[in-house]
């Protein structure tokens, strides 16, 4: 079964640093989304992606956020310089149209020190 | 408007039994309503998903109930089995394409041998 992959699995950053988490959503999907959950907490939701642009953003989503698709199987999470409450795991998600499910990776475990 | 709220937040039930699992929202704008099961260092997985024209959708050991005019929904799980032990999300959005998923506050089921 196809399926969304992410790398790196455990991402350390020292905080002010910046950080690419990048993602391969599966190959017919056309809509894609980052999401994160800090330990213990809900999902929450970051950001949508269509077309080439952002289709919607959360308030998380602050100019420190940037989210690229550099090519045809790429979608990656540029966050410029760290926090150290930008410590979680970040999921990325895929879909391929009305009413159909996201499909998640297995995330980044993203942690600022 | 936009929360999910969701109960309980912990559930432990015996091998065999029921697990019951509450959802309720506000944004009557809302018309998906997944719910996604995660394990330990893994990304949620859609396990079922159901829309407001129907009031109870099942498959296999797993049952959503849907009542619109309260604007609440419940996973049931029936035979519950030790390997059913994990987080559970129930989540909502409005289906057209790029909607983000609101995730309610998950719910830790154990289930006992």
């Amino acid at each position: 079964e196809p399926e969304v992959t992410q790398t790196p699995s455990h991402q350390v950053t020292q905080m002010g640093q910046e950080v690419i988490l990048r993602c391969v959503p599966i190959s017919n999907h056309l809509y894609f989304y980052w999401y994160r959950q800090i330990l213990g907490q809900k999902v929450e939701f970051l950001v949508s992606f269509y077309n080439n642009e952002i289709s919607e953003k959360s308030e998380i989503f602050d100019d420190q956020f940037s989210v690229e698709r550099p090519d045809g199987s790429n979608f990656t999470l540029k966050i410029r310089s760290t926090k150290l409450e930008d410590s979680a795991m970040y999921f990325c998600a895929s879909t391929s149209g009305y009413f159909q499910p996201q499909h998640f990776g297995d995330g980044t475990r993203l942690s600022i020190l | 408007q936009q929360q999910v709220k969701q109960s309980p937040q912990s559930l432990i039930v015996q091998k065999g039994g029921i697990s019951i699992i509450n959802c309720a929202y506000e944004n009557t704008a809302f018309d998906y309503f997944p719910w996604y099961q995660q394990f330990p260092g893994k990304g949620p997985a859609l396990l079922i998903a159901i829309r407001p024209d129907v009031s109870e959708k099942k498959e296999g050991r797993f049952t959503i109930s849907f009542n619109k005019s309260a604007k609440q929904f419940s996973l049931h799980i029936m035979d519950s089995q030790p390997g059913d032990s994990a987080t559970y999300f129930c989540a909502a959005s409005i289906g057209t394409s790029g909607s983000r998923l609101t995730f309610g506050e998950g719910t830790q089921l154990t289930v006992n041998p």
